[in-house]
Formats: structure tokens, C-alpha cells, sequence
């Protein structure tokens, strides 16, 4: 079955850097896009980022452009998300997901990891 | 800031229904499909329809979904006290070249 596991998260201090990667298994990691999505603490969800399936395309949220970079490895099955200039808003769970289909909704969900900001 | 509206929250006894509605405008829900999510308590989200009204595989036809024009809406009849939960719309849009979620309705079952 579809398994998608985030690690790479902690504390780190504004202005820091910190790479997330979500590791997928039980399907064809090729054949799928990804998102990262994001909660603050008691707050809704937050679309990040989008990659296609081989990585030819890739969207940002304004929050975050310039700053975040998603990225894959489709021979390592492996789904990154790179935080630079890191924010005290930025404090949130991330989590990873699969696209499922012409951006229209998405579809699997890895169970996500805390990223702090703070000093 | 959500471009989609949902209302805070809803509630109604077990047994009843809850409708819950998803306002946007023609860049997102006007010209996209419309999903919808599930948040228990602690945990990810989880998938419970997809291009408007399709549900997955496991996800019970007490939930359904529609839309018209730039709204959408999540019904669950049947209340159960599992249903209490967070929900969440969500689409695309073309405008921001974004995904966009609603800003999420909590459920309460009375």
C-alpha cells in the first residue's frame, strides 16, 4: 500500500536552513506528482509546493518562493523540500502528498513532521 | 489568507445531516474540481472526494459532494461521533497558480 514518511524536521533558529525529504514506497514513484502542504500550530492547511512527476515543473506558494525549493530523486523514491531563510511563521507540521491528477486534488498523505523556527 | 470561505463550524445531533459550503470565484472552483478533506484530531489529512463528487475506494456514500458555479458543498448524512473532525475544501487555482484550501469548518456532533 501507499506509504509516504517525512523526516528532517527540528528546531532550527530564523534565518536558518533546514531539507525535508518524504520517502515513498508501495507504488510507482515516477508516475506521480507531489505536494508539500503545512500547518501551523492550531491553524488550517497551507499549500507549499507542487513537482510533476519527472520534475519538469514546479510551483511555490508566494509565502515561500525564493525561499523553498521542492525537488525529487526518482531513483531514490525520495521527495525533498529545501528551507532557506527560515521564519518564526514558518513553524508548522509539513506533510507530503500525492498529486492525483491534473492538480486536481491530492490523493495520499504522509503523517508529517514539526519544523520550529525559533531562537 | 484562504481564497476559499467555509464556514468556522457546523454541528447537528447523531443521526442528522451537515452540509458544509465552499465559496470561491471563477479562478479556482469556477473552472477546477473541488476536493474535500478530513482532519481527525492529530492526525494528516485524508482524501474523502475528488473532482467534485467522486469518492475514493473506503470513503462511505453518507459523504457526498457538489458544486455549482464557484461554490461547492460536502453533505454527510447519518452524523456519526467519528465524523467530528476538521474539513477542508480544496482546488487549484489559475490565477495564483496555486493549490488552494478552504480555511476548514469543524464538525461537532451534538
Amino acid at each position: 500500500q501507499v506509504q509516504l514518511v517525512e523526516s528532517g524536521g527540528g528546531v532550527v533558529q530564523p534565518g536558518g536552513s533546514l531539507r525535508l525529504s518524504c520517502a515513498a514506497s508501495g507504488f510507482r514513484f515516477s508516475a506521480y506528482g507531489f505536494h508539500w502542504v503545512r500547518q501551523a500550530p492550531g491553524k488550517g492547511l497551507e499549500w507549499v509546493a507542487v513537482i510533476w512527476d519527472d520534475g519538469s515543473n514546479k510551483y511555490h506558494a508566494d509565502s515561500v518562493k525564493g525561499r523553498f525549493t521542492i525537488s525529487r530523486d526518482n531513483s531514490k523514491n525520495t521527495l525533498h523540500l529545501q528551507m532557506n531563510s527560515l521564519r518564526a511563521e514558518d513553524t508548522a507540521v509539513y506533510y507530503c502528498a500525492t498529486e492525483g491528477g491534473q492538480l486536481a486534488f491530492l490523493e495520499s498523505w504522509g503523517q508529517g513532521t514539526l519544523v520550529t523556527v525559533s531562537s | 489568507q484562504s481564497v476559499l470561505t467555509q464556514p468556522p463550524s457546523v454541528s447537528a445531533a447523531p443521526g442528522q445531516k451537515v452540509t458544509i459550503s465552499c465559496s470561491g470565484s471563477s479562478s479556482n472552483i469556477g473552472n477546477n474540481y473541488v476536493s474535500w478533506y478530513q482532519q481527525l484530531p492529530g492526525t494528516a489529512p485524508k482524501l474523502l472526494v475528488y473532482e467534485n463528487n467522486k469518492r475514493p475506494s473506503g470513503i462511505p456514500d453518507r459523504l457526498s459532494g457538489s458544486k455549482s458555479g464557484t461554490s461547492a458543498t460536502l453533505d454527510i448524512t447519518g452524523l456519526q461521533t467519528g465524523d467530528e473532525a476538521d474539513y477542508y475544501c480544496g482546488t487549484w487555482d489559475s490565477s495564483l497558480s496555486a493549490y488552494v484550501f478552504g480555511t476548514g469548518t469543524k464538525v461537532t456532533v451534538l
